[in-house]
C-alpha cells in the first residue's frame, strides 16, 4: 500500500544546477499533479497530467517542465534552479477530474 | 479563473469542543470542493470533500456546509482530540478546468489537552 512515492526527499541545490524529482503511484490513477507549497501560500499547481500522454501547464509553470514517462510515473524537472524555486513539492493523483487526490509525502527542496 | 480564501489562519480549541474554519470562492461555477488534513512532514490527506448538489455532508465527528449563493463553504470538527491538531486546507475546483484546485492558505488548529 505505498500509494504516491516521491524521491528524494530532501535535496539542496546551488542555483543554476538541475534537478529531476520522482514521482510514482501504484493506484492505476490516470490523473498525476505536481505542486509546490510556501509558507502561507497553500498548495500551487505546477503542472498536471490528465491521462497517460498528456500534460498541461497548472498556475506555476515557469522554470519547470515535466515527464509522464508511463502511466504509473510523472517527472518534474528544474533545468537551471533559482533560490525562488525554494519550496516543498508534492506530487498527487487521482483517477480523473474532480476525484480525490492522493499526494505523496514531499520532497523538500533548498536552493543556495 | 478560482480564488479561495480560508479563515482563521490559526485556531486554538479545548479537548472536547468543536472548532470550525470557514473558506470562500469566487467562482460561482465550482462544483467540487474538499479538505485536506496536513501533519508535519507528511503530505496532505483527503478528510472529506463535498460537490455542488450536495449542502452538508457528515463523516463520524468531521461534517462540511456548502452555501452556493453566498459562495462559502465551512468545516465543522466536533468532539476535539489532540490527534485533530494539523494544518487543515480547503479547495474548490476551476469551472473551466476539472483537473485544476485551488486551495486556502491552510488552519492551524491546535487542541489543547
Amino acid at each position: 500500500n505505498a500509494g504516491v512515492t516521491q524521491t528524494p526527499k530532501f535535496q539542496v541545490l546551488k542555483t543554476g544546477q538541475s534537478m529531476t524529482l520522482q514521482c510514482a503511484q501504484d493506484m492505476n490513477h490516470n490523473s498525476m499533479y505536481w505542486y509546490r507549497q510556501d509558507p502561507g501560500m497553500g498548495l500551487r499547481l505546477i503542472y498536471y497530467s490528465a491521462s497517460e500522454g498528456t500534460t498541461d501547464k497548472g498556475e506555476v509553470p515557469n522554470g519547470y517542465n515535466v515527464s509522464r514517462l508511463n502511466k504509473r510515473e510523472f517527472s518534474l524537472r528544474l533545468e537551471s534552479a533559482a533560490p525562488s524555486q525554494t519550496s516543498v513539492y508534492f506530487c498527487a493523483s487521482s483517477t480523473q477530474a474532480n476525484q480525490p487526490q492522493h499526494f505523496g509525502d514531499g520532497t523538500r527542496l533548498s536552493i543556495l | 479563473g478560482e480564488n479561495v480564501e480560508q479563515h482563521p489562519s490559526t485556531l486554538s480549541v479545548q479537548e472536547g469542543d468543536s472548532a470550525v474554519i470557514k473558506c470562500t470562492y469566487s467562482d460561482s461555477a465550482s462544483n467540487y470542493f474538499p479538505w485536506y488534513k496536513q501533519e508535519l512532514g507528511k503530505g496532505p490527506q483527503l478528510i472529506i470533500d463535498i460537490r455542488s448538489n450536495v449542502g452538508e455532508k457528515k463523516d463520524q465527528r468531521i461534517a462540511v456546509t456548502l452555501n452556493k449563493t453566498a459562495k462559502h463553504f465551512s468545516l465543522h470538527i466536533t468532539e476535539t482530540q489532540p490527534e485533530d491538531s494539523a494544518v487543515y486546507f480547503c479547495a474548490a475546483s476551476f469551472s473551466s478546468n476539472d483537473y485544476k484546485l485551488s486551495f486556502g492558505a491552510g488552519t492551524t488548529v491546535t487542541v489543547r489537552a
